[in-house]
């Protein structure tokens, strides 16, 4: 039973502009929700959380955008450089436990 | 501030060998969690330790078992190997048992022949 799902295996797009990263989950207990970026032969790391009562949390150029009635949770990435091509893994928690999505390969394109 | 550390980096084991891998958590961190990441897969959770005791376990068999030592660093110990337990297992560490901000190690990538 895959409680987190990440749709997109994959997402090119040109420096400077928008990334989108989109994710679905099933589980209303959810409490919080993260993003995490991974580089290869490195351990995920921590990019931004946002609260199951908030509906916007932003960070400099990521911003997190979740939608309680529609399960689903977004990273905007503007604007996108290069060095952000990794693997993005959406989670959420119940408490400390971690549920990850399956991760979607982003490629910023010089 | 000294970030988590695992060993080894890379290890090789037969069908039915026992394998140890280790974990440091990252300093003033007294949690530790452990995830297996299969090959275009997501972490999935084995279990996590607080104070030294399992304080919660995902869907893994009771071969796949843990230990948490005083100064919060940490074993994975898997016995009877699987091919299917090839996987990179990582080690996350945290202030809390009940803080959702995990701080990865690199990873242990464990090859199962």
């Amino acid at each position: 039973d895959q409680q987190v799902k990440q749709n997109s295996p994959s997402l090119s797009v040109q420096e400077g502009r928008i990334s989108i990263l989109n994710c679905d989950y099933t589980n209303s207990m959810f409490d919080y929700f993260l993003w995490y970026k991974k580089y290869p032969a490195e351990g995920p790391t921590f990019l931004i959380s946002i609260s199951s009562i908030k509906d916007k949390n932003e960070d400099g150029r990521f911003t997190v955008f979740l939608n309680k009635s529609a399960k689903h949770l977004s990273l905007h990435i503007v604007p996108s450089q290069p060095g952000d091509s990794a693997v993005y893994f959406c989670a959420a928690s119940v408490g400390s436990r971690l549920t990850f999505g399956e991760g979607t390969q982003l490629t910023v394109n010089p | 501030e000294t970030g988590v550390t695992q060993s080894p980096t890379h290890l090789i084991k037969t069908r039915g060998q026992q394998v140890t891998l280790r974990c440091s958590s990252q300093s003033g961190h007294n949690t530790v969690s452990w995830y297996q990441q299969a090959l275009g897969q997501g972490p999935q959770f084995i279990f996590q330790y607080y104070r030294e005791e399992e304080n919660g376990r995902g869907n893994f068999p009771p071969r796949f078992s843990g230990l948490q030592f005083p100064n919060y660093s940490s074993e994975l110990n898997v016995n009877a190997l699987e091919l299917d337990d090839s996987a990179l297992y990582l080690c996350a560490s945290s202030s809390s048992q009940i803080s959702y901000e995990q701080y990865f190690g690199p990873g242990t990538r464990l090859t199962v022949t």
